[in-house]
């Protein structure tokens, strides 16, 4: 089946430093990846949408600025949580959707999550 | 608003029984869905889904039905089994274009009991 792979699982670092987040689609190619977060005992809320090769679309509340999101391949996409703060410690999750002459739904497959930290 | 509502926060059932997850929508506008299953510290797993075109979609122990008039989808796991226990989650996705948003519920977790 669809494997997305992400990567780290998990991050500790310093308020103030930047962390990248990467998601990958091991056997398939995904012009369409997302980026949630879920807060603990929460819903996966959608933070954006990454698409390959331009700019991604960020749901609203969501700083831009905050959250780089950079969709360079067919089967990678980064987010990077810059100048991150303790409030921005939680559980964030990919997804990737299989595209490539697919015809009709698909599901969209999910990484394991990155837990980042922030002290 | 919440366009996706999975009204029981828990359940709880004998092994060997069926499992009954609910959800309910109210945007119209969603036309496929799907059930996906989550353990804590890891990303959802796919485990079903069904186009609007259709009421019942099944494969092994999980089936899915959705009724469109009611704006009402459940799913059916029999028999339980203990390694089903988990956080389950209804998503909706919008029509069609370039629109693959997911719309989740905020889950209901399943425990069976041996």
């Amino acid at each position: 089946g669809a494997v997305v792979s992400q990567h780290p699982s998990w991050v500790i670092c310093k308020s103030g430093t930047s962390v990248k987040i990467e998601c990958r689609s091991l056997d398939f190619q995904a012009t369409t990846m997302f980026w949630y977060r879920q807060f603990p005992k929460q819903s996966l809320m959608l933070m954006a949408t990454s698409n390959e090769g331009s700019k991604a679309t960020y749901e609203q509340g969501v700083e831009k600025d905050k959250f780089l999101i950079n969709h360079a391949s067919l089967t990678l996409s980064t987010l990077t949580v810059t100048s991150a703060h303790p409030e921005d410690s939680s559980f964030y999750i990919c997804s990737a959707r299989e595209t490539g002459g697919v015809v009709g739904n698909q599901p969209q497959h999910f990484g394991d999550g990155t837990r980042l930290s922030i002290l | 608003d919440q366009q996706v509502k999975q009204n029981s926060p828990s359940l709880s059932v004998q092994e060997g029984r069926i499992s009954i997850l609910n959800c309910d929508y109210t945007n119209s506008m969603f036309d496929y869905f799907l059930w996906y299953k989550k353990y804590p510290a890891e990303g959802p797993t796919f485990l079903i889904s069904i186009s609007s075109i259709k009421d019942k979609n099944e494969d092994g122990r999980f089936t899915v039905f959705l009724n469109k008039s009611a704006k009402h989808l459940s799913l059916h796991i029999v028999p339980s089994q203990p390694g089903d226990s988990a956080v389950y989650f209804c998503a909706a996705e919008g029509s069609g274009g370039s629109n693959y948003k997911l719309t989740f519920g905020k889950g209901t977790l399943l425990t069976v009991n041996p």
